[in-house]
């Protein structure tokens, strides 16, 4: 099985600041991850696939890079609205799919 | 524009059992693969089963292999899980999650019901 840690596991930022949240695979997963927020008493929300895919709707201050192992989520300046939790997940090896920890980004 | 309602959860002692549906709407439902994934209080997300377009290939975690068959029904729109043998860490909200593909291999989620809470406890 996949596992996926996620760094750090809280990020308290200003809005406006950059947010950079790393994904770690244990063992390579290509370029099959995704990344999802989740705000609370919501449904997750796809943000990106495949590593660095924009899904539809997504502004473009979200942006995804890496392969093999290391994952990075990126948002370039933090609307008060991307205060969440983001979970990556790999869909290289499975079953089964498995996501990460999570990374709580929250109001400094 | 895609919409996934679940529906069935409730509260049920252990050992029991409850099925749950998701009902489809605003996609060729039979085209995309389909998912179920649940979220414990106050913690992550955990992948529960995955069913193919056709219904044909199916595949859970271990943690629900034998205890919550997965199935879907084309003509009505409708995702399915059947929960067996209930245990109080199955308590979560599980939420329907549609794939980007017609194949389980394309588990990107990219549309999600707003969930549906399962308790087990006596």
């Amino acid at each position: 099985e996949i596992v996926l840690t996620q760094s750090p596991a809280t990020l308290s930022l200003s809005p406006g600041e950059r947010a950079t949240l790393s994904c770690r695979a244990s063992q390579s997963v290509n370029s099959y991850i995704a990344w999802y927020q989740q705000k609370p008493g919501q449904a997750p929300r796809l943000l990106i696939y495949d590593a660095s895919n924009r899904a539809t709707g997504i502004p473009a201050r979200f942006s995804g890079s890496g392969s093999g192992t290391d994952f990075t989520l990126t948002i370039s300046s933090l609307e008060p609205e991307d205060f969440a939790v983001y979970y990556c997940q790999q869909r290289y090896i499975w079953p089964p799919f498995t996501f990460g920890p999570g990374t709580k980004v929250d109001i400094k | 524009e895609v919409q996934l309602l679940e529906s069935g959860g409730d509260m049920v002692q252990p050992g029991g059992s409850l099925r749950l549906s998701c009902a489809a709407s605003g996609f060729s439902f039979s085209d995309y693969a389909m998912n179920w994934v649940r979220q414990a209080p106050g913690k992550g997300l955990e992948w529960v089963s995955s069913i193919s377009g056709s219904g044909g290939s199916k595949y859970y975690a271990d943690s629900v292999k034998g205890r919550f068959p997965t199935s879907r029904d084309n003509s009505k729109n409708t995702l399915y899980l059947q929960m067996n043998s209930l245990r109080a860490e199955d308590t979560a909200i599980y939420y329907c999650a549609k794939s980007t593909g017609s194949a389980v291999s394309t588990a990107n989620f990219d549309s999600w019901g707003q969930g549906t809470l399962v308790t087990v406890s006596s």
